[in-house]
């Protein structure tokens, strides 16, 4: 079963506009939260990502919304730029599973000048 | 060379052949992994390696057989594959072990089983 349900599956924002893509999970012991950006022919890069002590962290234009009782999290692009095109995972992890990553579907942001 | 390297980055193979698919750390990770991408579906673990040891194999096909001759080095090696089987097969790394960990990827093997 799919442990990370990630949404839009893609999204088109103008130059300037705000990005938005939405992530849920069930698994309470999940305690790692990142997001990964990744170009058409590499691998993902790691972006963003956030613990649920706190509900907020923000790195440049780049933010994490984190909803501990509604076991949700969501990642914001604020200004998005033509460069910020790519495909966007959110994933999730607990403290005893060795990095085990579990990864939602994938959004595909494409900016319009 | 720093991070995660991958090779070949594509391979086209036949259902009877056999492959590898080759993958190195420069990080001093203590923990390797094998992701599979297939299109429009969730990258999906197929196998964890903590300090050589393999600790996790998620239901992956026997035709996929995984190899950590020590804790730098990766192999996947694959014999009479599917054509189901072609996709984006991703290697990472992280120093795991105690809460999460950025995992550092490479850039894949774009794998065509024909």
């Amino acid at each position: 079963q799919q442990q990370v349900k990630q949404s839009p599956q893609s999204l088109i924002v103008q130059k300037g506009g705000i990005s938005i893509i939405n992530c849920a999970y069930e698994n309470t012991a999940f305690d790692y939260f990142p997001w990964y950006q990744q170009f058409p022919g590499k691998g993902p890069a790691l972006l963003i990502a956030i613990r649920p002590d706190v509900s907020e962290k923000k790195e440049g234009r780049f933010t994490i919304s984190f909803n501990k009782s509604a076991k949700q999290f969501s990642l914001h692009i604020m200004d998005s730029q033509p460069g910020d095109s790519a495909t966007y995972f959110c994933a999730a992890s607990s403290t005893d599973s060795w990095g085990k990553l579990q990864f939602g579907a994938g959004t595909q942001v494409v900016v319009t000048p | 060379e720093t991070g995660v390297t991958q090779t070949p980055r594509h391979l086209v193979m036949g259902m009877t052949n056999k492959k590898s698919l080759k993958c190195e750390q420069h990080l001093g990770h203590n923990a390797m992994y094998w992701y599979k991408q297939s299109a429009k579906k969730p990258l999906e673990l197929m196998f964890v390696y903590n300090f050589k040891e393999q600790t996790e194999n998620n239901s992956v096909p026997s035709r996929f057989s995984p190899e950590c001759p020590n804790s730098s080095h990766l192999f996947l090696h694959l014999h009479t594959l599917q054509p189901e089987d072609s996709a984006l097969y991703l290697c990472a790394s992280s120093q795991a072990g105690v809460g999460g960990t950025e995992a550092f990827f490479g850039q894949g093997t774009r794998l065509t089983v024909v």
